[in-house]
């Protein structure tokens, strides 16, 4: 199994709504990230985490909060979203983040904040 | 800071051919990962070739081969023998060897390739 599953594909929100991404990996990997990524742009490091901890946070502004559950599950909640959030988010997994280990990704959410 | 260029916005090639994706980088570290990854229509980001920086041997997976020049950053992908399913947006990405796992990634370069 190499898959990196997201849920939901597309969600379309209210500036008012909360909703969370779910992405899961059951490869064994310590490593998890949220990529952001405009249309036509290339994906944008958001959050690492790695072995369940928050190890990096590239500036996201708080009304993204992630989750690491478990070694297998990646959450991230969204809450008062602008229009301007609306992009591909991507979900990815590595076997830990030190090494020199590919990166598998997820196939996306199309988030569309309204 | 590091910084990925890919000057080519666009790129075709007529099915059969080969085709050479630019790519040039910007770091001071001595020690990092590149990689070229493939993004379809179906979003999925998928990893072309990768290639460390301390190797001086060029990586190769099947029909797809890099031209790594340390000295002058630059890393370019090879397509042989074009096929419909090459048809995606390729991107560059860059990797120091830290415990970050931060990919860095070029602008990107949407492939068409004509049967």
């Amino acid at each position: 199994d190499t898959e990196v599953t997201q849920t939901p594909k597309h969600l379309v929100m209210g500036m008012t709504n909360k909703k969370s991404l779910k992405c899961e990996q059951h490869m064994g990997h310590r490593a998890m990230y949220w990529y952001k990524q405009k249309a036509k742009k290339p994906p944008e490091l958001m959050f690492v985490y790695s072995y369940e901890k928050l190890s990096i946070n590239e500036s996201v502004p708080s009304r993204f909060s992630p989750e690491c559950p478990n070694s297998s599950l990646l959450n991230l909640h969204l809450h008062a979203l602008q229009p301007e959030d609306s992009a591909l988010y991507l979900c990815a997994s590595s076997q830990e983040a030190s090494w020199n280990t590919e990166a598998f990704f997820g196939q996306g959410t199309r988030l569309t904040v309204v | 800071a590091q910084t990925v260029t890919q000057s080519q916005p666009e790129m075709s090639v007529q099915e059969a051919e080969t085709v050479t994706l630019s790519c040039t980088y910007d770091t001071s570290e001595s020690d990092y990962y590149l990689f070229w990854y493939k993004q379809p229509p179906s979003r999925q980001m998928i990893l072309v070739i990768r290639q460390e920086a301390y190797k001086q041997q060029n990586a190769t997976e099947n029909r797809f081969s890099v031209n790594f020049q340390k000295a002058a950053k630059s890393f370019s992908l090879k397509i042989s023998d074009s096929q419909l399913g090459d048809a995606a947006m390729y991107f560059c990405a860059y990797r120091k060897t830290s415990n970050t796992g931060k990919l860095i990634f070029g602008q990107g370069t949407t492939l068409q390739v004509k049967p």
